[in-house]
């Protein structure tokens, strides 16, 4: 398992178009997180799996937004009828739970999706 | 809600020497996770070091170490011996032990190596 794996790295759609991104976490990882990320900007939370159980949402997760991990392994994130505000780097992370691990070591990123919405 | 401050938008330091990277945060629980994630330009966010709340004693990591407040929610990254591999993005984060939860990010602090 060579990490966390995001496709595609890189992005460009018009505005109004549907895109999806995927993510391919470590393969002992159960959680699954999705950050957005803008320029100059840290990370902000978007969405996160436990499993293929979506446990949390932000609001900034709009309704053009979904996100889906079937049986628990890939996650896809869709963005419908894009916007030029969309524009930003998606990072995709894994982690395993911290309850019950003496070494909590935080996420594991990938390399992001960067979408630009012209 | 959790919030993680950096309040330096860009620091630099010269090769060899060391810097300091500031960050503050705001919470009301006890038990929790402390980070530094580095971004160098164009490459993944990787894990620099980290701190369990619990924790008195400080996480050092090679040429990394914090200096970890409690009291003052205070996280401050220390970086001995500057290289210049070290310019990137430093974002420091929060995450709940209680909940397990999210990490939280700060905004980020730009570093510059200067040869």
């Amino acid at each position: 398992d060579t990490g966390v794996s995001q496709d595609p790295r890189h992005k460009i759609t018009k505005r109004g178009q549907n895109v999806t991104f995927r993510c391919d976490p470590i393969s002992e990882h159960n959680r699954l997180y999705w950050y957005r990320q803008t320029l100059g900007q840290g990370p902000e939370f978007l969405t996160y799996f436990q499993n293929e159980a979506q446990l949390e949402k932000s609001r900034l997760l709009s309704d053009r937004f979904s996100a889906e991990r079937p049986k628990g392994s890939f996650s896809t994130l869709e963005i419908q009828r894009t916007e030029q505000g969309d524009s930003a780097m998606y990072l995709c992370a894994s982690s395993l739970p911290s309850t019950g691990i003496p070494l909590y070591y935080g996420y594991t990123f990938g390399s992001g999706t960067r979408l630009t919405v012209v | 809600a959790q919030t993680v401050t950096q309040s330096q938008p860009e620091m630099s330091v010269q090769e060899a020497e060391t810097v300091t990277l500031s960050c503050t945060y705001d919470t009301s629980e006890s038990d929790y996770y402390l980070f530094w994630y580095k971004q160098p330009p164009s490459r993944q966010m990787i894990l620099v070091i980290r701190q369990e709340a619990y924790k008195q004693q400080n996480a050092t990591e090679n040429r990394f170490s914090v200096n970890f407040q409690k009291a003052a929610k205070s996280f401050s990254l220390k970086i001995s011996d500057s290289q210049l591999g070290d310019a990137a993005m430093y974002f420091c984060a929060y995450r709940s032990e209680e909940w397990d939860d999210k990490i939280i990010f700060g905004k980020g602090t730009r570093l510059h190596i200067l040869p």
